[in-house]
């Protein structure tokens, strides 16, 4: 297992697009979270997930966020309707229960 | 807004020297952890504290965490170029809160 791996590594896209990221944790790390992650902040919580279910979304989760697990493996964060401010890195980690594995990220910029 | 504080958020020093960092809160967390990120990456994980007032030694980086299990401080020894990077707290609920994070850079 190589870890968590996320795709895209770098995302521009023109405001008013939708976008979707793809996050694959460790396999067997039943936990999956996204954060999201400005300059000169600590990373933000926005949702997670245990094996398929969502458990908790953040009030930084607007309608025009979703996420989705459907399997219980990888997940998937789709923003419609991109904003200036949305850009921003998205992080996904996994853990089980502890131990949280970090992906490398999603660098979106919206133009 | 952030539930843990760091302090401070920035930190310049020379090669050789020790550093501290320190993380506050006024919650109460089962555990808490501290990460490295570098820019454009993901945080990687250093260590995590479980036990109040438990103190861990990773080579030349020494985390302790208060008895009440609110705050935490990490201690670097003879810092190297190497440890230049972003140093995050974050507490587990179980998802995890982070602080803002300082910013440690290790003039050679």
């Amino acid at each position: 297992d190589t870890g968590v791996s996320q795709n895209p590594r770098h995302k521009i896209t023109k405001r008013g697009q939708n976008v979707t990221f793809r996050c694959d944790p460790i396999s067997e790390h039943n936990r999956l979270y996204w954060y999201r992650q400005t300059l000169g902040q600590g990373p933000e919580f926005l949702t997670y997930f245990q094996n398929e279910a969502q458990l908790e979304k953040s009030r930084l989760l607007s309608d025009r966020f979703s996420a989705e697990r459907p399997k219980g493996s990888f997940s998937t964060l789709e923003i419609q309707r991109t904003e200036q401010g949305d850009s921003a890195m998205y992080l996904c980690a996994s853990s089980f229960p502890y131990g949280y594995t970090f992906g490398s990220g999603t660098r979106l910029t919206v133009v | 807004t952030q539930l843990l504080e760091q302090s401070p958020q920035f930190l310049s020093i020379q090669e050789g020297e020790n550093l501290t960092v320190y993380c506050n809160s006024s919650s109460v967390f089962s555990s808490l952890q501290w990460y490295r990120q570098e820019p454009g990456e993901g945080p990687v994980l250093l260590v995590t504290v479980v036990t109040g007032g438990e103190v861990k030694k990773l080579k030349r980086l020494t985390f302790q965490f208060g008895d009440a299990r609110k705050d935490s401080s990490l201690h670097i020894t003879a810092a190297q170029p190497g440890d230049t990077g972003l140093y995050l707290c974050a507490g587990a609920q179980p998802k995890l809160s982070f602080g803002a994070g300082t910013t440690v850079t290790v003039r050679a």
